[in-house]
């Protein structure tokens, strides 16, 4: 079974602070991505990656960056959190560039007040 | 660039009947496929359903199939003889469409959304 982690659940933070969200795979997929989730608008792609220190741009990057220095970790980091990055936050992952049925985690739910 | 529209935000169904949510989409590309997933209130998006855009047959997974209808641009997705447990989030998704001599990277589209909620 294609397993998909996320290192929280539930996170409160204060606005300003740096904030770190890590996902892991454990099935050797190339590819990762972090996207948000509000309601009304679906699943918005904020950072993908395909290899071990690539990463491209989703529909909505900004207020945020992304780390995978190890092929099963991708980690999606907000320099200065903002109240408008309240949302549930979901790590997927796929297994190569020509596949498209994704893997999710379990989502973490960020509030930032 | 494609979209996908689901325009369903809320769905009600009574338990052990079948129910139909919408989805269309614009892609441009020919080889297109389409996705289903399901979200359940823990927040875990799981993979329902897949038909290719070349498939002759609808696809069937269990309880689940597709309705494709190439020329609407729909790939509805039924649900027959629904349980509580399928109340949840449903989305469909598209691959997404690389930019000439670019490469997708299995990237997929999402469309809204559709909140559904079986009755017993």
């Amino acid at each position: 079974d294609v397993k998909v982690t996320q290192s929280s659940r539930y996170l409160v933070k204060r606005t300003g602070e740096k904030v770190f969200l890590e996902c892991v795979q454990d099935m050797d997929h190339e590819n990762m991505f972090w996207y948000r989730q509000d309601p009304g608008l679906g699943l918005r792609l904020i950072y993908f990656s395909y290899d071990v220190k690539m990463k491209e741009k989703g529909d909505i990057p900004e207020g945020y960056s992304v780390s995978r220095e190890k092929k099963e970790r991708f980690s999606l980091i907000l320099e200065s959190a903002s109240t408008n990055q309240t949302s549930m936050y979901l790590c997927a992952s796929s297994a190569d560039r020509g596949t498209y049925e994704q893997y999710f985690g379990p989502g973490t739910r960020l509030t930032v007040t | 660039a494609q979209k996908i529209t689901q325009t369903q935000p809320g769905m009600f169904v009574q338990e052990k009947e079948a129910v139909t949510l919408d989805c269309t989409y614009d892609t441009s590309d020919p080889s297109y496929g389409l996705f289903w997933y399901k979200q359940p209130s823990s927040g875990e998006m799981i993979f329902l359903i897949y038909q290719g855009s070349y498939d002759q047959q609808n696809a069937t997974e269990g309880r689940y199939s597709l309705n494709f209808q190439k020329a609407r641009k729909s790939a509805n997705l039924v649900i027959s003889a629904s349980q509580l447990g399928d109340s949840a989030m449903y989305f469909c998704a598209v691959p997404h469409s690389p930019s000439p001599g670019g490469t997708s990277y299995g990237k997929l589209t999402f469309g809204q959304g559709t909140i559904l909620t079986v009755h017993p």
